[in-house]
């Protein structure tokens, strides 16, 4: 299953709302993860499920989506907030990443 | 607290055998799927493969089955991944990752919830 985030990458600034989309190449049934990278760290799990965020993960972070497409959006954009941020698919082996969409300060 | 923590960077020759490591502590190990992802230099997240340590099933991507092999040693809460002839392409970070696993409604869902701290592997002559 391929995966196709869109943007690659975003300038937005502290306060603005964005929304980041997936597109996988068939349905996936919800089985749709997200994650946030920062430079030099592991990824990070911010939510499961195409709609469920992870423990501790602030609420300004949201999924959603059903079938093949899914947006993760966050509401007002924090300084630590600029990252680089994956889709991966949980539903059938591989389980594959998108291709990240690079968020950076405008 | 649950950690899993990778053995430390590496330097190899083309050629050469190596094995990296992954330790699982403060869960239960073997019920929990390790999975291995690869990051290239400058680039993103590749899903390598995957072993439950309970039974030692293990699934690979197409893109590296028989390339590389992953295991574990449950005595020790470890999980390896090996490559018996390294090659300059094989340089990159190597993250080994928790699969959780929730209950939403009538489902379980899955993501990876626990990360270790990545080891960088430098293939060069």
């Amino acid at each position: 299953i391929q995966l196709t985030q869109s943007p690659s990458s975003l300038s937005a600034s502290v306060g603005d709302r964005v929304t980041i989309t997936c597109r996988a190449s068939q349905g996936i049934s919800s089985y749709l993860a997200w994650y946030q990278q920062k430079p030099g760290k592991a990824p990070k799990l911010l939510i499961y499920a195409a709609s469920t965020l992870q423990s501790g993960v602030p609420s300004r972070f949201s999924g959603s989506g059903s079938g093949a497409d899914y947006t993760l959006t966050i509401s007002s954009l924090q300084p630590e907030d600029f990252a680089t941020y994956y889709c991966q698919q949980l539903n059938r082996f591989p389980r594959t990443f998108g291709q990240g969409t690079r968020l950076e300060i405008k | 607290e649950v950690q899993l923590v990778q053995s430390g960077a590496e330097v190899k020759k083309p050629g050469e055998s190596l094995r990296i490591s992954c330790k699982g502590s403060g869960y239960s190990f073997i019920t929990y799927w390790i999975v291995w992802v690869r990051q290239m230099p400058g680039k993103g997240l590749e899903w390598m493969g995957t072993v439950y340590p309970g039974d030692s099933d293990t699934r690979y991507s197409p893109s590296f089955q028989g390339q590389v092999t992953i295991s574990t040693d449950t005595s020790s809460s470890t999980a390896f991944l090996q490559w018996n002839s390294l090659k300059a392409s094989d340089s990159a970070i190597y993250y080994c990752a928790r699969r959780g696993q929730w209950k939403v409604g009538d489902y379980y869902y899955y993501g990876m919830d626990v990360w270790g701290q990545g080891t960088t592997v430098t293939v060069s002559s």
